[in-house]
């Protein structure tokens, strides 16, 4: 079955520092791609997602590039404010019959210090 | 705001006890799933409607049960519950039953715990 691993958090950054979180999947076919966050005490919102291989998905300065040769998904941003501190999951859907469900990964915590 | 309501934000029961969860669709939207979070499991699926209709299942209790009404929304139904159902529930929903990279917009999410 379809699966994603991310990389184990807390993960803790200065302001202005630059991030990187991993995210490879395995999945059948070819599955749809995302990064959700979670801000303490909310639901989940859409950050970035991608359809296809070589897609880079972007918002609000984070950036995840789909890699089919590595399997992977790494969520980016340059500068990182205290306003990012958050949950971040990773997340796959699969292509036709009932796999659209999302399957996430088990989320990085990640604090910004000023 | 996502455009996805979900009441009651908070509920608190005993064991044994069965509830009611309750979500209702961005404007628009014909699928709504629901997924549990909890720490030990993290965020898991449960089960997806489209239009009423049950379209897919996932690691869902038998102890639990969802339905989508006429008008869209949902229930999910929680019975003889146990400690380890406390969690946090959300709803999400999405345009269609699944296209290729379609969104699925998450509620605010109902925490469960039983005591």
């Amino acid at each position: 079955g379809n699966s994603v691993t991310q990389m184990e958090g807390p993960v803790t950054l200065s302001e202005e520092a630059f991030l990187t979180i991993n995210c490879t999947y395995t999945a059948t076919g070819y599955p749809s791609l995302f990064w959700y966050v979670q801000y303490p005490g909310e639901g989940l919102q859409l950050l970035l997602k991608a359809t296809k291989a070589d897609d880079k998905g972007s918002n609000k300065g984070f950036e995840a590039t789909y890699r089919k040769e590595t399997t992977s998904f790494h969520l980016e941003k340059g500068s990182v404010q205290v306003s990012d501190s958050a949950v971040y999951f990773c997340a796959l859907s699969g292509s036709g019959g009932s796999n659209y469900k999302l399957t996430f990964g088990k989320g990085t915590l990640l604090t910004v210090n000023p | 705001d996502s455009g996805v309501t979900q009441t009651p934000k908070h509920l608190i029961t005993a064991t044994g006890q069965r509830v009611t969860l309750r979500c209702s669709p961005r404007s628009g939207d014909l699928s709504v799933y629901w997924y549990q979070q909890s720490l030990d499991q993290g965020l898991q699926f449960l089960i997806q409607y489209y239009n009423g209709e049950e379209r897919a299942k996932g690691n869902i209790l038998e102890r639990f049960s969802a339905q989508q009404f006429p008008d869209l929304h949902s229930e999910l139904n929680l019975s003889s519950l146990e400690l380890g159902d406390s969690a946090l529930y959300f709803c999400a929903s999405s345009v269609g039953p699944g296209t290729s990279g379609y969104e699925q917009y998450f509620g605010p999410g109902t925490r469960l715990t039983v005591t």
